[in-house]
């Protein structure tokens, strides 16, 4: 199981956003990826390998963690960024996601 | 770059299937894999399973194991996914993903639109 917390977060644009992900058990290779889902659209893949951000996503994006804990920090929020995040596992089967973070505008 | 089109909105009745499919295009690679993820209305995401490209290797989800079939046409780059037996909490936003290999690992780094499955009494 993947626990994100918090359920919500309530930030405004210029802050600094911390979104964690915990794991019931130990992910193995650190293969850990967060997603962005904005309303109506496809998730997209920012963080993979707990640390490395995919093709296209800003440096404000990072990751890291290892284990069973595990921190996306978005360090400068963008109006674009007021989406749901998930987390999900990819070591082994079930590929879990997380029950997800809405990080919304204060 | 891949681009996913998945195909249109289903009706189904309760009892009955459904296949969407899944067209891969845009690049000379072709994708390692395919993975499935549904959506429930305002609920989070759920993983469905994995199916190899290359070699049609599956791996389902166990609350939906013996319902599901998925798979791949190499020939058109296409994956399908079938869901028997729907219930009403089948009822949910049908994703497909893929990508490459990573350290021995699929990425999902391209998804398709999404296809609304309604299943109805």
């Amino acid at each position: 199981v993947l626990t994100q917390s918090p359920g919500t977060l309530s930030l405004s644009p210029g802050e600094r956003a911390t979104l964690s992900c915990r794991a019931s058990q130990r992910v193995s290779g650190n293969y850990l990826a967060w997603y962005q889902q904005t309303p109506g659209q496809a998730p997209t893949l920012l963080i993979y390998g707990a640390s490395i951000r995919a093709i296209g996503i800003p440096d404000r994006f990072s990751g890291s963690g290892s284990g069973t804990d595990f921190t996306l920090t978005i360090s400068r929020l963008e109006p674009e960024d007021f989406a749901v995040y998930y987390c999900q596992r990819y070591d082994s089967s079930p590929q879990t996601f997380g029950q997800g973070t809405k990080l919304e505008i204060k | 770059q891949i681009q996913l089109v998945q195909s249109g909105t289903e009706v189904r009745e309760s009892g009955a299937s459904v296949k969407v499919s899944c067209k891969a295009s845009g690049n000379t690679l072709t994708p390692h894999g395919f993975n499935w993820v549904r959506q429930a209305p305002g609920q989070g995401l759920q993983w469905m399973g994995w199916i190899s490209a290359y070699n049609g290797d599956t791996d389902y989800a166990q609350n939906i194991q013996g319902r599901v079939t998925m798979t791949t046409d190499t020939s058109t780059t296409t994956a399908y996914m079938e869901l028997r037996s729907l219930r009403f909490d089948d009822t949910a936003v049908y994703y497909c993903a893929s990508g490459y290999y990573v350290s021995g690992k699929l990425l999902l780094e391209y998804w398709g639109q999404g296809t609304l499955v309604t299943v109805s009494s």
